[in-house]
Parts: structure tokens; C-alpha cells; sequence
């Protein structure tokens, strides 16, 4: 059963474009969620990440934005750059794991 | 400092062999996780191994098993292989846990044929 469930599994948008990527969990234990950057041949790095008392985190381009009571959140990308093409996985922390999503493919075209 | 390095980058095997991958952590770090990595099914975690103890492990059949040496250097071992085993193999290490701050490396690529 995936306790993080990561929508979509592919995106395509133009340079400049806004990017957005969901995901949902219903274990209300999770107390931390970060987001992946994964390009190909290389292991996911942390992107950026929110605390569930906070309901939005900006750096630089990228945009969490958390809803606890719907137990969804969301990752934007502003003015989205071809180097941005790569896979995004959301996690969320539980007791003694991390639980990832299925993973967004994006690609950002030029 | 170093990243987290895994060896080898790929591996070609044949059902039935078994498989043994390596993963040494960044200097410092005592936990060492695994995770498979498949295309719609995402990072799914394996097990965790902290002062070459196993503390914690995920829903995989005993055909995957681990061990952590005192250097915090860490193996994974894959028996029987199967065909669905084909996958990345990601090894994170983080100082003390495997809810902590992750830092991945580069995974081992295994396909069995």
C-alpha cells in the first residue's frame, strides 16, 4: 500500500511555465516532508522541505505548499528552466522511515 | 568531504544468482539505508542498518539481507534472484537515523535476465 500517493507521473511544460506536483498521505503521524531532485544516473538529492505547521516554504523558484487538513501537498516550480528537467519524488517522515511517492517525470522544453 | 559511494554502478545477473552490492556512507554518518528504486513503484525501503545492527527493515521477502561493518561501510545481498528484482539500488546515509536528512548516492543498477 503507498502511504504517499504522487501525482503526475509525467509533466511537460514550457520555459517559463509554472511546474506543480501532488501529493497526498493519510498517516497523520508524519511530522516532515520533503521533496527529491533526481537527474538520471544520480541518487535523489533533498530539494527542499516543510514542517506540518507551516502551510508554505519558498526558495528561490521552489514552492512547498501544505494543507493538513486535506493531507496534501505541493511542490512549484516558477519560471521553469530546461534544467529543471529531471524526477521529483515527495516523502514524508514517519517513526523510523521515510515513505516516497511514486515519483514526477518533468521536462521542461526549451 | 566525500559523497556517498556505491559499488558497483551495474550488474548484470542471471535468475537464481545471488548479488552483493556496497555502499560506504559519508565520513561520520552511522546510518545506512537501502532502497529499491522501480520505474511506478518509487523508493521502496529495504532496511536500515546503524552501528551494524539492522534497526529497521521494510516489506521485502529474507532474499534481501544486509550487514553494516564497524567502519560504517554497509553490504546488501540479494539471493535467488529473480526477474523482478531488476532495479536501482540506493544506499542513504545520514548521521544517526533513517528519518533523518537523507543523502543518497548514485545506486547500483542490477538487471537479471
Amino acid at each position: 500500500q503507498q502511504q504517499v500517493k504522487q501525482s503526475p507521473q509525467s509533466l511537460i511544460v514550457q520555459k517559463g511555465g509554472i511546474s506543480i506536483i501532488n501529493c497526498a498521505y493519510e498517516n497523520t503521524a508524519f511530522d516532515y516532508f520533503p521533496w527529491y531532485q533526481q537527474f538520471p544516473g544520480k541518487g535523489p538529492a533533498l530539494l527542499i522541505a516543510i514542517r506540518p505547521d507551516v502551510s508554505e516554504k519558498k526558495e528561490g523558484r521552489f514552492t512547498i505548499s501544505f494543507n493538513k487538513s486535506a493531507k496534501q501537498f505541493s511542490l512549484h516550480i516558477m519560471d521553469s528552466q530546461p534544467g529543471d528537467s529531471a524526477t521529483y519524488f515527495c516523502a514524508a517522515r514517519g517513526a523510523t522511515q521515510f515513505y516516497f511517492g511514486t515519483g514526477t517525470s518533468l521536462t521542461v522544453i526549451p | 568531504k566525500a559523497g556517498v559511494t556505491q559499488t558497483p554502478r551495474y550488474l548484470i545477473k542471471t535468475r537464481g544468482q545471488q548479488v552483493t552490492l556496497s555502499c560506504s556512507p559519508i565520513s561520520g554518518h552511522r546510518s545506512v539505508s537501502w532502497y529499491q528504486q522501480t520505474p511506478g513503484q518509487g523508493l521502496q525501503f529495504l532496511f536500515e542498518y546503524f552501528s551494524e545492527t539492522q534497526r529497521n527493515k521494510g516489506n521485502f521477502p529474507g532474499r534481501f539481507s544486509g550487514r553494516q561493518f564497524s567502519n560504517s561501510r554497509s553490504e546488501m545481498n540479494v539471493s535467488t534472484l529473480e526477474l523482478g528484482d531488476s532495479a536501482l539500488y540506493l544506499c542513504a546515509s545520514s548521521p544517526s537515523g533513517a528519518n533523518e536528512k537523507l543523502f543518497f548516492g548514485s545506486g547500483t543498477q542490477l538487471s537479471v535476465l
